[in-house]
């Protein structure tokens, strides 16, 4: 079972609405990620905090904003988003962002954008 | 950016069978990592296997890295019903940046 908690499972927004999806986790990682996939593709990196920091944005539209609060909580806060943003957003975590650390995700965020 | 192409798209086989599937690359990486995910869930960690390494086991998982030809395989072996799933492979590329490739649908039959 995972260990990294997303809330909430669902969620249905119109496109002038903010929302907050969040995640947790408590195995004392230090590195946290965003993700997105659509139905039937692969998950595409969206952000990488490292020790709170924003180390790694790929071109995100700034109606996504991202917050890191402390070492085990990240937030996705959706501003005025668009039809074409409804997708899985799956949180993951590491013990550090260097390379040959595994990766855990969530069981992500069903978002709806109406 | 997509990095990887796996191979077949879709698979289907009986309980008992093995599965095999295939992954191929563009660049360099530190390491591959397989991933399986069921419909609609999120993605549950199988394997990580580093450049310099060239096999790994884990169970009934068989992962080989081949850098030279930049591929990888994933074998299943006696698979059951609950190996039902998409089977992502990713790579590696630095700073923990996961690129991943276009996954492959296992249907395994009882």
């Amino acid at each position: 079972d995972t260990e990294v908690t997303q809330t909430p499972k669902h969620l249905v927004m119109g496109m002038t609405n903010k929302k907050s999806l969040k995640c947790e986790q408590h195995m004392g990682h230090r590195a946290m990620y965003w993700y997105k996939q659509k139905a039937k593709k692969p998950p595409e990196l969206m952000f990488v905090y490292s020790y709170e920091k924003l180390s790694i944005n790929e071109s995100v539209p700034s109606r996504f904003s991202p917050e890191c609060p402390n070492s085990s909580l990240l937030n996705l806060h959706l501003h005025a988003l668009q039809p074409e943003d409804s997708a899985l957003y799956l949180c993951a975590s590491s013990q550090e962002a260097d390379s040959g650390n595994t990766i855990y995700f969530g069981e992500g965020s069903w978002l709806t954008v109406v | 950016s997509q990095q990887g192409e796996e191979d077949p798209q879709a698979l289907s086989i009986q309980e008992g069978e093995n599965a095999t599937m295939n992954c191929s690359y563009k660049t360099s990486i530190n390491n591959l990592q397989w991933y399986r995910q069921n419909s609609g869930r999120g993605l549950v960690h199988l394997i990580l296997i580093r450049s310099n390494e060239r096999e790994k086991h884990s169970g009934r998982l068989r992962v080989t890295l081949d850098t030279s030809k930049k591929s990888s395989s994933l074998l299943i072996t006696a698979s059951r019903a609950a190996d039902t799933a998409s089977y992502f492979c990713a790579t590696d590329v630095g700073f923990q940046k996961l690129v991943f490739g276009t996954g492959t649908r296992l249907l395994v039959s009882p």
